[in-house]
C-alpha cells in the first residue's frame, strides 16, 4: 500500500535553532518527492522537489535530503525564524500509468522567541 | 501573474444543505485538482479536471462532484452536507494533467467550510 509517514507530528523549537523533519514512504514506483510549507489558513507552497537521482536540494535555509534506497527523506531547517512556524508536508508521486500523488499528514512546527 | 483564486474564503452551511466552491487557476493552467484538508486526515485528493474532463478521482462519496469550464475555471459541489464535511477545501492548478506528467501544483488559499 502506498503510504507517506511523517515525524514528528509536531515540534516546538526556539528561534535560531536548527531542526530536522522526517518523511518515510512506501510509494512505488517512485517518481518524485516534494516538501511543501503550509501557513495556517493558506494553501501549501512548494519548497523543494527531488527525483530518484537527487540526494540533496536546498532552498535558502531549507535543505531536503533523499535516500531512495531506504525510502526516507528529511527536511532540515537552519537558524529557524518565527515565520517558519507552519505545517510541513511531504508529498510523494508514483508513476503507475498515470501519476498517483500521496500526501503525508504533515509536521506542525512551532518556532518560539 | 495572478495565482490560484478560490472563492469564497469562508463559508458556513447547515447540515443537509448543498454548497458550491469556485476555483480560478493560473492563466494558462489547464489542470485543476481539488483536495479536502482536515486536522486528522491531512490532505485528501478529491478529483482532477483537465480540459473539462475528470481525469482522476479520489475515494469520496458521490455527494462530492465537480466540473470544469472551457476557461479552465472549476467548481466543486457538495450536496447533503454532513458535519464531517467541515474542512479546508484546496484547489491546485498545473499546466498539464497530472496523468501526463507531474510538474507540480500551485495551490490556492482554500475555502474554509464549516457545517453546523
Amino acid at each position: 500500500k502506498n503510504q507517506v509517514e511523517q515525524s514528528p507530528q509536531s515540534l516546538i523549537i526556539l528561534e535560531g535553532k536548527n531542526c530536522t523533519l522526517q518523511c518515510n514512504y512506501t510509494v512505488s514506483p517512485f517518481s518524485n518527492l516534494r516538501w511543501y510549507k503550509q501557513d495556517t489558513g493558506r494553501g501549501p507552497v512548494s519548497l523543494t522537489i527531488m527525483t530518484f537521482s537527487e540526494n540533496t536540494k536546498s532552498n535558502g535555509r531549507y535543505t531536503a535530503t533523499l535516500d531512495a534506497d531506504t525510502k526516507q527523506s528529511s527536511l532540515h531547517i537552519t537558524a529557524s525564524q518565527l515565520s517558519d512556524s507552519a505545517s510541513y508536508i511531504c508529498v510523494v508521486s508514483a508513476w503507475t500509468g498515470g501519476f498517483k500523488t500521496i500526501f503525508g499528514a504533515g509536521t506542525r512546527l512551532f518556532v518560539k522567541a | 501573474k495572478a495565482g490560484v483564486t478560490q472563492t469564497p474564503r469562508y463559508l458556513i452551511k447547515t447540515r443537509g444543505q448543498q454548497v458550491t466552491l469556485s476555483c480560478s487557476p493560473i492563466s494558462g493552467h489547464r489542470s485543476v485538482s481539488w483536495y479536502q484538508q482536515t486536522p486528522g486526515q491531512g490532505l485528501q485528493f478529491l478529483f482532477e479536471y483537465f480540459s473539462e474532463t475528470q481525469r482522476n478521482k479520489g475515494n469520496f462519496p458521490g455527494r462530492f462532484s465537480g466540473r470544469q469550464f472551457s476557461n479552465s475555471r472549476s467548481e466543486m459541489n457538495v450536496s447533503t452536507l454532513e458535519l464531517g464535511d467541515s474542512a479546508l477545501y484546496l484547489c491546485a492548478s498545473s499546466p498539464v494533467t497530472q496523468q501526463g506528467g507531474e510538474n507540480g501544483y500551485t495551490f490556492g488559499s482554500g475555502t474554509r467550510l464549516t457545517v453546523v
